[in-house]
């Protein structure tokens, strides 16, 4: 079974600091890694994904992670928050040899003007 | 590219009665559509997957019965939630794969807003 733990219901960052949204998982094989942002009753929008190569993904709206295999972490990081970027993160992850993505339970992130 | 859209956005009925949403891949063919349900302040709760021409795959404790999926075309999946019930009420969202994506990424409509009185 695979799964997706964030352990911080809610991440609070002031406008300009850098912000890091924590995500572990659990898959058997290779995991492909994924981030996706809520807005306000809105769908899920697609930031990044990790498959293979570097470790380091780059995403939309200035946004990356970093693939750490031996931690089995996928961190979403960005070096200036802005004030927009507050929202609900979502990270999953699919196992090499499914088609399902498993969630975890979501972030909220503030960040404060 | 990769747009999925939904329709409706919102909508509101009274018990009993059955509700239709759609889920529909603008720009690109799906074989495989997702529908999830969302609670508030929680994840994402994956309820089915619909192949194009075949029955979907529930997921464990939803019943098949209650929220029917059609997967009629490579572009379209409907949801209907059968006799609808307060806690029915929801976020339904869905998403399709791209088939040509070696990842296999899914990408997410906008999501429903079902309210049951």
């Amino acid at each position: 079974a695979q799964s997706v733990a964030q352990p911080e219901d809610q991440v609070n960052v002031a406008e300009g600091n850098p912000l890091t949204v924590k995500c572990t998982y659990s898959v058997s094989g290779n995991p492909y890694l994924f981030w996706y942002v809520q807005y306000p009753n809105r769908g899920l929008q697609f930031l990044l994904k990790y498959i293979t190569g570097d470790n380091l993904v780059k995403g939309s709206y200035g946004f990356e992670a970093e693939f750490n295999k031996s931690q089995t972490s996928f961190h979403l990081k960005k070096p200036s928050a802005l004030v927009s970027d507050s929202a609900l993160y979502f990270c999953a992850v699919r196992g090499a040899g499914s088609y399902q993505l498993t969630f975890g339970k979501g972030t909220k992130l503030s960040v404060i003007p | 590219g990769a747009v999925v859209s939904q329709h409706p956005s919102w909508v509101i009925c009274k018990s009993g009665t059955s509700v239709k949403i759609e889920c529909r891949s603008l720009d690109f063919q799906a074989t495989t559509m997702f529908w999830y349900r969302q609670f508030p302040k929680q994840s994402l709760m994956l309820m089915a997957t619909s192949n194009e021409g075949s029955k979907a795959t529930y997921e464990q404790g939803v019943e098949k019965d209650k929220f029917l999926i059609n997967h009629a075309s490579l572009t379209l999946s409907t949801l209907t939630v059968t006799s609808a019930h307060p806690e029915d009420s929801s976020f339904y969202i869905c998403s399709a794969r791209v088939n040509r994506s070696i990842s296999y990424e899914q990408y997410f409509g906008p999501g429903t807003r079902l309210t049951v009185t």
